[in-house]
């Protein structure tokens, strides 16, 4: 299995704070992406990042911001949790984009009441 | 943006081969088709990938139309482990050059004994 873990795995917050989700990986892969599955929807990116300090927006990005510090860390914020993301929230990696395949992380289930 | 179309659900016998099929009509020329998996409470596994040609890997066949509007995973033998959502994924970059990726719905495969 690639080495990818999320953290928290299971987070309950309510309406208004700001929640942040960690993806740590072993691999020292350059892409890592986070998205978001709802039922009816499938998965949807949000985010994604080709580098240290280098992100861009996927199709669902709006409520969410990111950042990569470092090549093994990606961190997905939301300033100010509404219910409508609540979600679960899968982090993924690959080596250059194009034809290569992601390998994706456990999943973060987010409660937000 | 290009997108993929998939049935719903389909059913499978145990030890049958099993044809999933994927609609991708306005697929472009820069556009790889990904196949990936994903059981329940699991982050989705990535299958197979092609760009034109057929592809052959110890989880699956690919088979791609001379078009390329359309493809089909193939899974020679089903067994129960393969019960799953598949998903059939476009993988390319989008004019204004940003990562591109368009995940259909999925198709619900369950395989009975």
């Amino acid at each position: 299995d690639a080495g990818i873990t999320q953290s928290p795995r299971h987070k309950v917050t309510e309406t208004g704070t700001p929640v942040t989700l960690r993806c740590h990986q072993t691999e020292n892969h350059r892409y890592m992406y986070w998205y978001r599955q709802d039922p009816g929807h499938g998965l949807r990116l949000i985010h994604y990042s080709y580098g240290v300090k280098d992100t861009d927006k996927g199709e669902v990005s709006d409520g969410y911001s990111v950042s990569r510090s470092k090549t093994e860390d990606f961190l997905l914020t939301l300033e100010s949790a509404t219910s409508s993301q609540t979600s679960v929230y899968f982090c993924a990696i690959s080596v250059a984009r194009g034809s290569y395949e992601q390998y994706f992380g456990p999943g973060t289930r987010l409660t937000v009441t | 943006d290009a997108k993929t179309t998939q049935p719903n659900s389909m059913e499978s016998n145990e030890e049958e081969p099993v044809h999933l099929p994927c609609n991708h009509s306005t697929i472009s020329g820069t556009d790889y088709i990904h196949w990936y998996r994903q059981l329940p409470s699991q982050g989705p596994e990535y299958v197979i990938h092609g760009l034109t040609s057929n592809v052959n890997n110890r989880m699956a066949s690919l088979a791609i139309a001379e078009d390329r509007k359309s493809s089909t995973l193939i899974l020679h033998r089903a067994t129960l482990r393969d019960a799953a959502v598949y998903y059939c994924i476009l993988r390319g970059l989008s004019q204004g050059g940003s990562e591109k990726l368009v995940f259909g719905k999925g198709t619900k495969l369950t395989v009975n004994p």
